[in-house]
């Protein structure tokens, strides 16, 4: 059974904190990991993308990958209130095109 | 453009009804997704069309019956669903042969059954 596992939070967070969420995955074949970000009542909206190991910044989100040790992680910098929202953690399988997702984090960020 | 688009918004139902999803993308994505979520839990895949052909089917029931009719629509027909199947139906879509593979999804479906 391949697994995907976050810290459920919530993640309470001051605005313009850093909130740092991770993500670790059981399948060590795993070669695409993505975050999505998910509001209540709506769809889940596709954040950041990661496939190689290091970081990758895009605005104010970094997602860092370490297929080594099995994580990867989000970290959104200078948080906003807009960003309270559930974020769910995906990996595809090695084969196939098959996402198998997180539990998800909820991340509340207090003005 | 990474639209996904999905009708209708909300649909209730009863258990003897019969009603069909509907899912549209022009991206000029050749895999296309039908996932079921509950309240407070991750989305669950239920089906996968490659190049308009069903290639995962994760056990579902057989009241739910999905069709693709070109590489852009992609249907789910419901037939005798049970008040448990009351959820948010989303659809998405993704290069079918890319190393990215990134799932872009519609705005769901919200379905009561009474």
């Amino acid at each position: 059974q391949k697994e995907v596992e976050q810290n459920s939070g919530p993640l309470s967070v001051p605005e313009g904190a850093i909130a740092s969420l991770n993500c670790t995955y059981s399948d060590r074949v795993s070669q695409s990991f993505f975050w999505y970000r998910q509001y209540s009542g709506k769809s889940p909206e596709l954040i950041m993308s990661i496939y190689s190991n290091g970081d990758k910044e895009d605005g104010r989100f970094t997602a860092q990958l370490n297929k080594a040790s099995q994580y990867v992680s989000l970290l959104i910098r200078d948080s906003q209130p807009s960003d309270s929202a559930t974020y769910l953690c995906a990996v595809r399988e090695a084969a196939g095109n098959k996402l198998t997702f997180g539990g998800g984090t909820r991340v509340l960020v207090k003005p | 453009d990474t639209e996904v688009t999905q009708t209708p918004k909300h649909l209730v139902m009863g258990m003897t009804n019969k009603k069909s999803l509907k899912c549209e993308q022009h991206m000029g994505h050749r895999a296309m997704y039908w996932y079921k979520q509950k309240a407070k839990k991750p989305p669950e895949l239920m089906f996968v069309y490659s190049y308009e052909k069903l290639s995962i089917n994760e056990s579902v029931p057989s009241r739910f019956s999905p069709e693709c009719p070109n590489s852009s629509l992609l249907n789910l027909h419901l037939h005798a669903l049970q008040p448990e199947d009351s959820a948010l139906y989303l659809c998405a879509s993704s290069q079918a042969v890319a190393r990215t593979y990134e799932q872009y999804f519609g705005p769901g479906t919200r379905l009561t059954v009474t």
